[in-house]
């Protein structure tokens, strides 16, 4: 039992390049998010889902898309990299049988040049 | 508006010496609020859930209470080990039921 996987741990792009970060979970868990953490900003909600083909933006969507084929697979798309998306990102997972605890990955640590 | 504000920042501590870090939050009706500990390099890791005014969890050295404005986390005879960030997260009713507000964490470093 792995939890939540995240690849890669470390990613550099030029800006406007595009990239997909990955989150897998083996734990049966429905629903699955995308935050943002940066410096004094705490983490912040990109994108959720609450089960398979179902998912909706949360405090901060511009610039990026998800989609979620699987109830394992959670991907995150960078349609064209900025600076201001230098952040490191976290995927979760979480299902209401445990009362919507969330398990975290260990992040992606993304720079855009 | 829902909102998290933890205080302080930063708390550095002796081995030993006991102290509490705030969690004050506004929202439009509590479904839950949460502690996490951030260790530096890696993801949030669960500590509490509280879900109404009055209770109180432990685990260790640590102990989460809730009121209807603010949470704290007591931290008895800590020791170096503790240190990292803790954050804090409230989901609110209404909203999907994976939707956190985090706070912005308090750093706590514990010296020996």
């Amino acid at each position: 039992n792995a939890g939540v996987t995240q690849t890669p741990k470390f990613q550099v792009l030029k800006t406007g390049q595009s990239m997909t970060l990955q989150c897998a979970q083996d734990m049966n868990h429905e629903y699955m998010s995308w935050y943002r953490q940066d410096p004094g900003m705490g983490l912040r909600l990109i994108h959720y889902s609450v089960g398979a083909g179902i998912t909706d933006q949360g405090e901060v969507p511009n610039g990026y898309n998800v989609s979620r084929s699987t109830t394992e697979d959670f991907p995150l798309r960078l349609l064209s990299a900025a600076p201001s998306q230098t952040s490191v990102y976290f995927c979760a997972s979480s299902y209401s049988g445990n009362k919507n605890i969330q398990y975290f990955g260990a992040g992606t640590r993304l720079s855009v040049l | 508006e829902d909102q998290v504000t933890q205080s302080p920042e930063a708390l550095r501590l002796q081995e030993g010496e006991s102290s509490s870090l705030n969690c004050s939050y506004t929202v439009s009706g509590l479904r839950g609020l949460f502690w996490y500990r951030q260790d530096p390099g890696k993801g949030p890791e669960f500590l509490f859930t509280l879900y109404s005014a009055g209770e109180e969890k432990e685990k260790e050295r640590l102990k989460a209470t809730l009121t209807k404005k603010e949470s704290f986390l007591h931290i008895t005879a800590p020791k170096p080990e503790d240190s990292a960030t803790y954050l804090c997260a409230v989901q609110a009713h209404g909203g999907a039921t994976n939707k956190l507000i985090f706070g912005t964490g308090t750093l706590l470093a514990v010296q020996p």
